[in-house]
């Protein structure tokens, strides 16, 4: 089974800021790679697909990178609303796993 | 507009049996992948179980042998039979729609809650 480690565990910032969260699989997943993002309370929502294919209402300063152990999920410029828990997910091989999570919260 | 609206979670005993259910507007449940994701209290996500349109389905190790998925295509609705009930089952359990039979879920239901505890 492939596992994905998220980094850091917390990521404190303020709005404004750009923010970078990383997911690292333990062995290629190619670029079969999701990241969500998870408010408290609510569903997971899908952010980005395939590493870096924005799925669909996904506001433009979210972005993904990467391919094969190494991903990033960038935010160029954070709204308060973006503060969450951010998942990868890989679907490369079965089954389907996600990371532990990142936790962003407000500095 | 897509929604899933879960139901039938609740307390158990372990060992006990409970059966989800999650009713789909928007889409035809047959028509797509199906999944059901887990998340124990505090923690991360866990994948459970899905359902393929042409009527496979696959389990994840911890849950095979316990867990059935299933969907009554004239509801339009999926379930999940959970029997032998453990505590480490305990979780909200959500059901989710993959965004093109490729097991990213673009859609998710509010979830469910299942505690199993004496």
């Amino acid at each position: 089974e492939i596992v994905l480690t998220q980094s850091p565990a917390t990521l404190s910032l303020s709005p404004g800021e750009r923010a970078t969260l990383s997911c690292r699989a333990s062995q290629s997943v190619s670029s079969y790679l999701a990241w969500y993002q998870q408010k408290p309370g609510q569903a997971p929502r899908l952010l980005i697909y395939d590493a870096s294919n924005r799925a669909t209402g996904i506001p433009a300063r979210f972005s993904g990178s990467g391919s094969g152990t190494d991903f990033t999920l960038t935010i160029s410029s954070l709204e308060p609303e973006d503060f969450a828990v951010y998942y990868c997910q890989q679907r490369s091989n079965w089954p389907p796993a996600f990371g532990q999570g990142t936790r962003l919260e407000i500095k | 507009e897509v929604q899933l609206v879960e139901s039938g979670g609740g307390l158990v005993q372990p060992g006990g049996s409970l059966r989800l259910s999650c009713a789909a507007s928007g889409f035809t449940v047959s028509s797509n992948y199906m999944s059901w994701v887990r998340q124990a209290p505090g923690k991360g996500l866990e994948w459970v179980s899905v359902i393929y349109s042409g009527g496979s389905t696959y389990y994840a190790d911890s849950v095979k042998g316990r867990f059935t998925i299933s969907r009554d295509n004239s509801k339009n609705t999926l379930y999940l039979q959970m029997n032998s009930l453990r505590a480490e089952d305990t979780a909200v359990y959500y059901c989710a729609r993959d965004r093109g039979y490729n097991y990213y879920f673009d859609y998710w239901g509010q979830g469910t809650l299942v505690t199993v505890s004496s």
